[in-house]
């Protein structure tokens, strides 16, 4: 069973740009959740989607957005990058509807904003 | 709000040793997960054990094991015989558990474990 995959693995992009990040859940799995890891700030929630639907929003301003497909895949979105978005961008996906079930996660994709 | 805090930036362990990290959290929720991930170099996130807030009994998986203290909102977790695989950042998370609301995770800063041969 293929686990969860995200591309890419590495980004650079300039301050301003815009940058489409993706992920593909394993196989079944209906809930995908994006956490943004900075040596500063550790491992920040940023939204989870369950069946397109987006049940669940962090702390983060409006630049950071994402969405859900019918076959789960999910992408998220920066637009107006600034230096501070350089960070690992992690994708899990979970089986259940309910909590407490098991995240797995994707290797990241490493984002540098220069 | 529910916050995880750890406060062992660093540990070091020998081979065939055992080292317990910390972990202390806080909420006002009854009902909620507790979870250890461990982060090698590789960068993927791997679970190394959960513990279900309801259940007295402290959950083990191996040569991990953790001693949950609900009232003290304690949970450490316990390697023994470490091996050199297990050199890794471990995070504890928190779950709340609200009937499918979400699967949220709220992690600590980690502890990065090293073990020396």
């Amino acid at each position: 069973k293929a686990g969860v995959t995200q591309t890419p693995r590495y980004l650079i992009k300039t301050r301003g740009q815009q940058v489409t990040l993706s992920c593909s859940p394993i196989s079944g799995h209906r809930s995908v959740s994006w956490y943004q890891q900075t040596p500063g700030q550790g491992l920040q929630f940023l939204f989870e989607y369950f069946s397109e639907t987006q049940r669940n929003k962090g702390n983060f301003p409006g630049r950071f957005s994402g969405r859900q497909f019918s076959n789960s895949r999910s992408e998220m979105n920066v637009s107006t990058l600034e230096l501070g978005d350089s960070a690992l961008y992690l994708c899990a996906s979970s089986a259940g509807q309910g909590p407490g079930t098991e995240a797995f996660f994707g290797q990241g994709t490493r984002l540098t904003v220069v | 709000a529910q916050t995880v805090t750890q406060s062992q930036p660093e540990m070091s362990v020998q081979e065939a040793e055992t080292v317990t990290l910390s972990c202390t959290y806080d909420t006002s929720e009854n009902n909620y997960y507790l979870f250890w991930y461990k982060q090698p170099p590789s960068r993927q996130m791997i679970l190394v054990i959960r513990q279900e807030a309801y259940k007295q009994q402290n959950a083990t998986e191996n040569r991990f094991s953790v001693n949950f203290q609900k009232a003290a909102k304690s949970f450490s977790l316990k390697i023994s015989d470490s091996q050199l695989g297990d050199t890794a950042m471990y995070f504890c998370a928190f779950m709340k558990q609200r009937g499918g609301a979400t699967n949220k995770l709220i992690f600590g800063t980690g502890t990065l474990l090293a073990v020396q041969p």
